[in-house]
């Protein structure tokens, strides 16, 4: 089974820009979350999709948003990119929604974002 | 909120060594997964605890949950330098909108 794939894996932008990372979960999952990692604040949790709703959301600015397609596939937007956003942003797929300890979550490699 | 703090932040070990690191919840813990993570890349699942007094073991590698003292132990046996990295623990919230919450990470050197 393949895993969860992100695209892109690197990417720079400046600040103003937006930018959509890409998440393909692992065939069969229905929920995909979206975590941003920085040295400062550690891993973060952003929001979960599931059937293509979201269904949990952390504590971000609206500038952050995402949404799913009917393939499970999902999509993260960031919005007028300021300095602080560079991190590594990643996505984990599990099968079901919900904080159950038996909805493990699959890891993704991340996408690595510099704004400038 | 819930939050887990982790012990140490970082840890640097002679291969061959045994180690241990602890990760520790501010409120009830319902289960508890630990991940690794090569610098800038994924995390990698690693074990699953379900309930207190769960004890797992993968390889060299033994996890225990202790749900009393809200708290969970990955301890390495034999140290390789395969074994760098950053350690992750992360639990499900006992209630709230967060999917999972993680600790700050310990990094893991193996000096040969």
């Amino acid at each position: 089974k393949a895993g969860v794939t992100q695209t892109p894996r690197y990417l720079i932008k400046t600040r103003g820009q937006q930018v959509t990372l890409s998440c393909s979960p692992i065939s069969g999952h229905r929920s995909v979350s979206w975590y941003q990692q920085t040295p400062g604040q550690g891993l973060q949790f952003l929001f979960e999709y599931f059937s293509e709703t979201q269904r949990n959301k952390g504590n971000f600015p609206g500038r952050f948003s995402g949404r799913q397609f009917s393939n499970s596939r999902s999509e993260m937007n960031v919005s007028t990119l300021e300095l602080g956003d560079s991190a590594l942003y990643l996505c984990a797929s599990s099968l079901g929604s919900g904080t159950s300890i038996y909805n493990e979550q699959f890891f993704g490699p991340g996408t690595r974002l510099t704004v400038l | 909120s819930q939050e887990l703090e982790q012990s140490p932040q970082s840890l640097i070990v002679q291969e061959g060594k045994n180690l241990t690191i602890n990760c520790t919840s501010s409120k009830t813990l319902y289960g508890l997964y630990w991940y690794k993570q090569k610098y800038g890349e994924g995390l990698i699942f690693l074990m699953m605890l379900q309930k207190g007094g769960e004890e797992k073991s993968h390889e060299k590698i033994t996890a225990k949950l202790d749900e009393k003292k809200q708290q969970s132990s990955l301890h390495i046996t034999a140290s390789q330098p395969s074994h760098a990295g950053i350690y992750l623990c992360g639990a499900p919230p006992p209630q709230g909108a967060q999917k999972l919450v993680f600790g700050q990470g310990t990094r893991l050197t193996i000096n040969p």
